[in-house]
């Protein structure tokens, strides 16, 4: 089992509506989960982070994170096609002395059509 | 802070070759990490650096790879007897000890073996 699975996708959404994006990690220890935008040919890009059980909002973005079902997801609203792009899960591993270092899904290609 | 920059954006070279990457984080963060990333895949750990200390090395990283932080600022990455399977996105983020929010990631290093 991977330590961190998304849908590849691609996810196709309409312009305005809702994309859905998900995530499962194996690690019942982790503590705190990211999500990166990366556009092709690009490096990823940090746009949400979630720490605490429930939802996190920032502008048209909801981070879920659900740590019973060790589950997060990505919200984003009103979809634009600017948000097409590879949408990566990640998720912090490593207590006390080991190295905290972020452990990457695959991602979920996301793509918007006008 | 000019985030975090890594030298060349792009290297083609030949098979057998040994190529070498730069990267410089930002001034105020300790910790630095390389990753590598192909077509498809999500942003695999390499290697991580407290200062100039190296912490710890992914089986990823065989004995042609060596990375130095020599004075706990930029940070190099060579690749000797480079193979076809050398070719992808060499990614590197710095992020700064109790900093939870995520790294910050440089533009990247597109290695072409040809």
């Amino acid at each position: 089992q991977k330590e961190v699975e998304q849908n590849s996708g691609p996810l196709s959404v309409p312009e305005g509506a809702i994309a859905s994006l998900n995530c499962t990690y194996s690690d019942r220890g982790s503590q705190s989960f990211f999500w990166y935008r990366q556009y092709s040919g690009k490096s990823p890009e940090l746009i949400m982070f979630i720490y605490s059980n429930g939802d996190k909002e920032d502008g048209r973005f909801t981070a879920q994170l659900n740590k019973a079902s060790q589950y997060v997801s990505l919200l984003i609203r009103d979809s634009q096609p600017s948000d097409s792009a590879t949408y990566l899960c990640a998720v912090k591993v490593g207590y006390g002395g080991a190295t905290n270092k972020l452990i990457f899904g695959t991602g979920t290609l996301l793509a918007v059509q006008p | 802070d000019t985030g975090v920059s890594q030298d060349p954006r792009h290297k083609i070279t030949k098979r057998g070759q040994n190529v070498t990457f730069r990267c410089d984080p930002i001034s105020e963060h300790n910790r630095l990490y390389w990753y590598r990333q192909t077509l498809g895949q999500g942003p695999e750990f390499l290697t991580y650096f407290q200062n100039e200390a190296q912490l710890e090395k992914s089986r990823l990283l065989s004995d042609r790879f060596s990375a130095e932080r020599p004075k706990g600022s930029f940070s190099t990455l060579e690749i000797q007897r480079t193979e076809q399977g050398d070719s992808a996105m060499y990614l590197c983020a710095s992020m700064t000890q109790g900093y939870s929010y995520g790294y910050t990631f440089g533009s990247g290093t597109r290695l072409t073996v040809v």
